[in-house]
């Protein structure tokens, strides 16, 4: 069945140091990751595709498809990082599957 | 609309009454879906619609809960007799094909507590 899962339910890290949130997932065909996000009293938003290859606002994430992994990372975090995010894998073209989410606390 | 547009943005029921929650996606998209956003549990999938197409409801949690969505555009999620357990944050997202690459975007949540 396909799954995502974010083992950390609470990442804290110091400003200026690098984060890492971590996602697995088990599809059985080619896999389709996003990282999505919620900053506090906000909507949940589309933070990065992993077919787009980006970065947004100093994130990237690579697709490992030997480890099935698609953690998110960046070298320098930020106050304004604190948020909850969600690893998503899309379910054969149809819905996405979501991660129970990992909420990044950037401390000052 | 500019946005994914959900109504009521907050919403308190007494067990056993119904409920109406409803979503206006962005114009055009044909793509609308529900999900369920409770405390530590990420978020499930409840149904979507694409187009004219026949919904997909195999999320759905019991035959309590339906959805229609009425000339391609407005979307309404109805729970019947709530129950304790169906306390949530009820989230819509459109997007303009089921097909992949383009991600959802999201409205803002009904909030919905059954006391």
């Amino acid at each position: 069945a396909q799954r995502v899962t974010q083992p950390e339910k609470l990442l804290s890290v110091f400003k200026g140091a690098p984060v890492e949130l971590k996602c697995n997932y088990s599809y059985s065909g080619s896999p389709e990751l996003f990282w999505y996000v919620q900053y506090s009293r906000q909507r949940l938003q589309l933070l990065l595709r992993h077919i787009s290859r980006e970065s947004i606002k100093g994130f990237t994430a690579d697709l490992n498809k030997g480890e099935t992994s698609f953690h998110l990372k960046k070298p320098f975090a930020q106050e304004e990082d604190s948020a909850m995010y969600y690893c998503a894998l899309n379910n054969y073209g149809q819905n996405f599957v979501f991660g129970p989410g990992t909420r990044l606390s950037v401390l000052p | 609309g500019a946005g994914v547009s959900q109504s009521p943005s907050n919403k308190v029921t007494e067990k056993g009454k119904d409920v109406e929650l409803r979503c206006d996606p962005i114009s055009g998209h044909t793509a609308l879906y529900w999900y369920r956003q409770s405390l530590g549990q990420g978020l499930e999938f409840l149904i979507y619609f694409q187009g004219n197409s026949a919904p997909d409801k195999s999320g759905l949690p019991s035959d309590r809960f339906s959805a229609e969505r009425t000339g391609g555009s407005v979307s309404t999620l109805t729970i019947q007799r709530t129950q304790q357990e169906d306390s949530a944050v009820y989230l819509c997202a459109s997007s303009p094909t089921t097909g992949t690459n383009y991600g959802y975007t999201f409205g803002s949540g009904t909030r919905l507590t059954v006391v």
